[in-house]
């Protein structure tokens, strides 16, 4: 099994671009989601899904979209890139929903730089 | 929500033991609290998951008292390896999503 990929590893964006941020998983896994990491600072929840075609927002949901239209794919979508927007973008897998007793899987991540 | 506190960092030597509190005052009757190592440039990894008294694994011992309020990560004779981030979770169970704080950031010198 490859797990959790993310595509692409690093990306450079202009202000009001738009880009999607790919999200897969092989292992037939129920929840995924979508967190964002500033410089010395712990992991934020972007937007999460317990299902395909169920989504729902996180912490800090402003300025993306997701959509989870089969088990293995969770894209996460920038409309207008803002440069507060540069972060990294881990995505994250678990089998049946966001129980605590559930290992989460996490990518390799996405680095984003908006200009 | 559930929200967890951490020391910010801590410092180490190599061979010490190496104990991590984590602070969760409001955690529910139905939340087990679970450990996450993240290393720079790579996603964060299970550690070690528990719901009361005492867990250990090949990695790591996670101890939590009775009322739950607090939960203690130990690392047995830690290595250069072991420099990383420590993430303490604990499920929000009326939102369904895990909640991250700041983790700890633990370096280990020679």
């Amino acid at each position: 099994n490859a797990g959790v990929t993310q595509t692409p590893k690093f990306q450079v964006l202009k202000t009001g671009q738009s880009m999607t941020l790919q999200c897969a998983q092989d292992m037939n896994h129920e929840y995924m989601s979508w967190y964002r990491q500033d410089p010395g600072m712990g992991l934020r929840l972007i937007h999460y899904s317990v299902g395909a075609g169920i989504t729902d927002q996180g912490e800090v949901p402003n300025g993306y979209n997701v959509s989870r239209s089969t088990t293995e794919d969770f894209p996460l979508r920038l409309l207008s890139a803002a440069p507060s927007q540069t972060s990294v973008y881990f995505c994250a897998s678990s089998e049946g929903t966001s129980r605590s007793f559930e290992t989460q899987y996490f990518g390799p991540g996405t680095r984003l730089l908006v200009l | 929500l559930a929200k967890t506190t951490q020391p910010i960092s801590m410092d180490s030597y190599e061979g010490q033991e190496v104990n991590i509190t984590c602070s969760h005052n409001n955690i529910a009757t139905n939340d087990y609290i679970t450990w996450y190592q993240q290393f720079p440039s790579q996603g964060p990894r299970f550690i070690i998951q528990g719901y009361k008294t005492k867990v250990t694994n090949e990695v790591a011992s996670l101890f939590i008292p009775a009322d739950r309020k607090s939960s203690t990560l130990s690392l047995p004779r830690v290595s250069l390896s072991d420099t990383a981030v420590y993430y303490c979770l604990v499920e929000d169970t009326g939102f369904q999503k895990l909640v991250f704080g700041t983790g700890t950031r633990l370096l280990v010198s020679p």
